[in-house]
């Protein structure tokens, strides 16, 4: 399987506890970016990598939620002292032609904050 | 602040007939346009794209309409098939391609 992928699928935490997220894109993308999606809505957009450097993240993005991409592959996003409201879809996407634009999803981390 | 704007949540449509799902955006900035299309328990999947130098981008069964001075993209999906039932994003970026703003879906139901 060449796509992206997300590990775990679903994760169920009470309020309070650490998660982590890990993505793995596709092997040639420079590219990686962290998008939130809850029900009714779009993805909204958390934070993007450029190989390993971190070029730019959301305001909206709380002190509590970090991202790494340690060595330009895969990617990590931790969420500490978890909220009911972190409760959402956490997508990875990675990109690489850039006259595309073209994104390339992962099938998502669903996280459950109890 | 919602850049990107799918004011329908849902439309029906009959096999065969013509799906236009419609997407508006505020940003100036914005010179790249697309779609996406998204089954249940899938991320989205790349449909097609357009840049703002062009008014309209066709492939197969799929054509996308931009109006820049209207800040309004539609895409037309003909003939319509049960397949095609899904939730389709639209989203936008300028050529940096740093960031994506997406609009919150419309959830199309193609009826055999």
């Amino acid at each position: 399987d060449t796509g992206v992928s997300q590990d775990p699928r679903h994760k169920i935490t009470k309020r309070g506890q650490n998660v982590t997220f890990r993505c793995d894109p596709i092997s040639e993308h420079n590219r990686l970016y962290w998008y939130r999606q809850t029900l009714g809505q779009g993805p909204e957009f958390l934070t993007y990598f450029q190989n390993e450097a971190q070029l730019e993240k959301s305001r909206l993005l709380s002190d509590r939620f970090s991202a790494e991409r340690p060595k330009g592959s895969f990617s990590t996003l931790e969420i500490q002292r978890t909220e009911q409201g972190d409760s959402a879809m956490y997508l990875c996407a990675s990109s690489f032609r850039q006259n595309t634009g073209e994104l390339f999803f992962g099938e998502g981390s669903r996280l459950t904050v109890l | 602040d919602q850049q990107v704007k799918q004011n329908s949540p849902s439309l029906s449509v009959q096999e065969g007939r013509i799906s236009i799902l419609n997407c508006d955006y505020t940003n100036s900035m914005f010179d790249y346009f697309l779609w996406y299309k998204k089954y249940p328990a899938e991320g989205p999947t790349f449909l097609i794209s357009i840049s703002s130098i062009k008014d309209k981008n066709e492939d197969g069964r799929f054509t996308v309409f931009l109006n820049k001075s209207a800040k309004h993209l539609s895409l037309h999906i003909v003939p319509s098939q049960p397949g095609d039932s899904a939730v389709y994003f639209c989203a936008a970026t300028s050529m940096g391609f740093n960031k994506f703003y997406f609009g919150s879906g419309t959830k199309l139901n193609v009826k055999p």
